[in-house]
């Protein structure tokens, strides 16, 4: 059974620094492309980050380009999310979600979030 | 940027009911549109990928159509566990994606 289980989240300050993980199990890691997406309290989704299955290739939205880094470990089957200088607005339920597809690509499994609160 | 909108923003219908939700992108992206479904607190699900593809386990009530900018989820008969928020997304820029601003669909 596929399964992804985020951590790490928890209230941080303004200007302060968390780092997410992503632990996956029940298919091959490592030839999976990977994915974080957040959703603010309320909002819809909004796409954060990828990652190709070497970890060769990384792309960010705007809202977080310069300040989160997403990588990953295949050897522990883990995926991570190192969120700095945050804001308030990066306050949300943040889910690690596996993509797939041949060519038209879709996330099939998501985990079930963790929640970050950027506050003073 | 590809942005992407959804129509309605939320509507109200029975069990029973056919529940049509529309999803347009700002340019054309083929068929690289996907559906998720989202109940409270928890994560989204996928539905539709591939604008007309029915993702494994999902009910057949469930359809998707639509392909260039304009695309169509329509749910045949809804029933009790349909009542969530839905979510279109298009994967035509991968590895950069868009999610549609959401409709959600509760009980009249």
């Amino acid at each position: 059974e596929v399964q992804l289980v985020e951590s790490g989240g928890g209230l941080v300050q303004p200007g302060g620094s968390l780092r997410l993980s992503c632990a996956a199990s029940g298919f091959t890691f490592s030839s999976y492309e990977m994915n974080w997406v957040r959703q603010a309290p309320g909002k819809g989704l909004e796409w954060v980050s990828y990652i190709s299955s070497s970890g060769s290739t990384i792309y960010y939205a705007d809202s977080v380009k310069g300040r989160f880094t997403i990588s990953r470990d295949n050897a522990k089957n883990s995926l991570y999310l190192q969120m700095n200088s945050l804001r308030a607005e990066d306050t949300a339920v943040y889910y690690c979600a596996r993509c797939w597809g041949l060519l038209r690509y879709y996330f099939d499994y998501w985990g079930q979030g963790t929640l970050v609160t950027v506050s003073s | 940027d590809i942005q992407m909108t959804q129509s309605p923003s939320s509507l109200s219908a029975s069990v029973g009911d056919r529940v049509t939700i529309t999803c347009r992108a700002s340019q054309s992206i083929s068929s690289y549109l996907n559906w998720y479904q989202q109940k409270p607190g928890k994560a989204p699900k996928l539905l539709i990928y591939a604008a007309s593809s029915l993702q494994s386990g999902v009910p057949s009530r469930f359809s998707g159509s639509g392909s260039g900018t304009d695309f169509t989820l329509t749910i045949s008969s809804l029933q009790p566990e349909d009542f969530a928020t839905y979510y279109c997304q298009q994967s035509y820029s991968t590895p950069v994606f868009t999610f549609g601003p959401g409709t959600k669909v509760d009980i009249k």
